[in-house]
C-alpha cells in the first residue's frame, strides 16, 4: 500500500481565481500517476494519466505536472468556475494491482 | 449507453446474510476492479481482475470474493455480512491495467 498525501485537504477559491494543489507519493517503483475528479453523488472521472517525469498535461482550464524523481504532482485550475467544485483525487499505481487513492482535495468555488 | 453499470444501486440487508453486487462494462476493457469507499470517504482498492488473474488487497476479508463469468462482468460476493461492511462499493474498468479507469455509479450497502 503506497503512502499518498494530498494537500490541502480542502480549499475555498473565489470564482475566476486560479488555484493549484499537490499530490505527493513514493518516488521508488513509480508506474503512473492518475488524477480524478469526483463530484458529490457521482463517480470519479479520469482527468489525466501521467507516466513520464516532466510530463505536463492539459484539459481545458485544468493542467497537471509530474515529477517522478521527487514524487509529486501538481494540479492547476485556471479561472475557476463553480462547476469545478469537486474532490480531486490523485492515485499512483495503475499496474495490475489497481490504484492507491489519496484522500483528495475538496475544492469549493465561491461565486 | 452506460459504460460501467452496477446493480443494485442500494442494498439493505441483515447481518449474517450473503449478498452479491453485479458489475458490467460494455467498453471492451480487459481489467476490472472493485473499490470500497469507507466511512471517511476514502477509496480503497479491493480487487483487480485481468485475463483471469486476480489480485487481492491483503486487507480484504476472505468473506469477499469476486467472480468473473466473462470479460465484461466482475461481480462481488459477500458472505456473512457484518456491520462494518456498510459502505459504498465502486466497480471500475480500464482498457489495460495502466490506463484511466472508468467507474460505475456505486452501490450503497447498508448492513443492519
Amino acid at each position: 500500500i503506497l503512502n499518498v498525501e494530498q494537500s490541502p485537504q480542502s480549499l475555498h477559491v473565489q470564482e475566476g481565481d486560479s488555484t493549484n494543489f499537490t499530490c505527493s507519493f513514493p518516488s521508488s517503483n513509480f508506474y503512473a500517476l492518475h488524477w480524478y475528479r469526483w463530484e458529490t453523488a457521482k463517480s470519479p472521472e479520469a482527468l489525466f494519466v501521467m507516466t513520464l517525469n516532466g510530463d505536463e498535461k492539459k484539459k481545458g482550464r485544468i493542467s497537471a505536472t509530474l515529477n517522478t524523481k521527487e514524487g509529486y504532482s501538481y494540479l492547476y485550475i485556471k479561472g475557476s468556475q463553480p462547476e469545478d467544485s469537486a474532490t480531486y483525487l490523485c492515485a499512483p499505481g495503475g499496474g495490475a494491482d489497481g490504484l492507491t487513492f489519496g484522500k483528495g482535495t475538496h475544492l469549493i468555488i465561491q461565486p | 449507453d452506460t459504460a460501467v453499470s452496477q446493480t443494485p444501486k442500494y442494498l439493505v440487508t441483515q447481518m449474517g446474510n450473503d449478498k452479491s453486487i453485479k458489475c458490467e462494462q460494455n467498453l471492451g476493457h480487459d481489467t476490472m476492479y472493485w473499490y470500497k469507499q469507507d466511512s471517511k470517504k476514502f477509496l480503497k482498492i479491493m480487487f483487480s481482475y485481468n485475463n483471469k488473474e486476480l489480485i487481492i488487497n491483503e486487507t480484504v476479508p476472505n468473506r469477499f470474493s469476486p467472480k468473473s463469468p466473462d470479460k465484461a462482468h466482475l461481480n462481488l460476493h459477500i458472505n456473512s455480512l457484518e456491520l462494518g461492511d456498510s459502505a459504498v462499493y465502486f466497480c471500475a474498468s480500464s482498457l489495460v491495467a495502466y490506463n484511466e479507469q472508468f467507474f460505475g455509479p456505486g452501490t450503497r450497502l447498508t448492513v443492519l
